[in-house]
């Protein structure tokens, strides 16, 4: 079984300044773990993956994200947010069950002011 | 490659009657999948197939069926539509080798 929790449901950021977007996760097996983003109506982006390569994973725009086994975590963070960045962001774990079936947290919505 | 592919965008359903989501890839990807997100939520699993004609269930198939005659084609088939079914309905596809799904932009179902 595996599951993701997200752990704020929003995050407010002025532009510039540094974000933030915390998950933690179970699984059974060893995990892969992805963060996609969501823009309204839109359909979803992949912006980084980790796959048990390297622990620290650079995604898209500037996001990167750091797995930390000890704690099953995989923060989402960027040192400056723009205002493009204003989504919905999913970490997903996929496990090698189920074909491979993506299990989603409940999403953090992400504002950014100017 | 146009991706994955899904028609129709928008759709509004009375209660019991029935249509078809489709979806499309032109990737050759073996896997394909059908999620539904609801409002303020993740995504869920419904229907998955790991070739043509084999299928399995998800998280949450009831009310739903599907089918996979070709590589290319995974429709997702409502046959007595329910107002919980009201939701953002997600095709995707992924390779063999690789562990990234790739998604459609969606099909919007309301069910009234």
């Amino acid at each position: 079984a595996q599951s993701v929790t997200q752990l704020d449901s929003h995050v407010s950021v002025s532009e510039g300044t540094p974000v933030l977007l915390r998950c933690n996760y179970s699984s059974s097996y060893s995990p892969s773990l992805f963060w996609y983003v969501q823009h309204p109506n839109k359909g979803l982006q992949l912006l980084l993956k980790y796959t048990s390569a390297a622990t620290l994973v650079k995604g898209i725009n500037g996001f990167e994200a750091e797995f930390k086994k000890s704690e099953t975590s995989f923060h989402l963070t960027k040192p400056s947010a723009h205002m493009s960045d204003a989504a919905e962001y999913f970490c997903v774990v996929s496990a090698p069950n189920a074909g491979n079936m993506l299990t989603f947290g409940g999403g953090t919505r992400l504002m950014v002011k100017p | 490659n146009a991706g994955v592919t899904q028609t129709p965008k928008f759709r509004i359903l009375k209660i019991g009657q029935s249509m078809t989501l489709q979806c499309t890839q032109d990737m050759n990807h073996n896997y394909m999948y059908w999620y539904r997100q609801d409002p303020g939520m993740g995504l869920k699993l419904i229907y998955y197939s790991v070739g043509a004609g084999i299928t399995d269930k998800g998280e949450v198939p009831n009310g739903y069926n599907v089918s996979r005659s070709t590589t290319e084609d995974f429709p997702l088939r409502l046959e007595l539509a329910a107002p919980s079914q009201t939701s953002v309905y997600f095709c995707a596809s992924r390779d063999f080798s690789y562990n990234e799904q790739f998604f459609g932009p969606g099909t919007r179902l309301t069910v009234l």
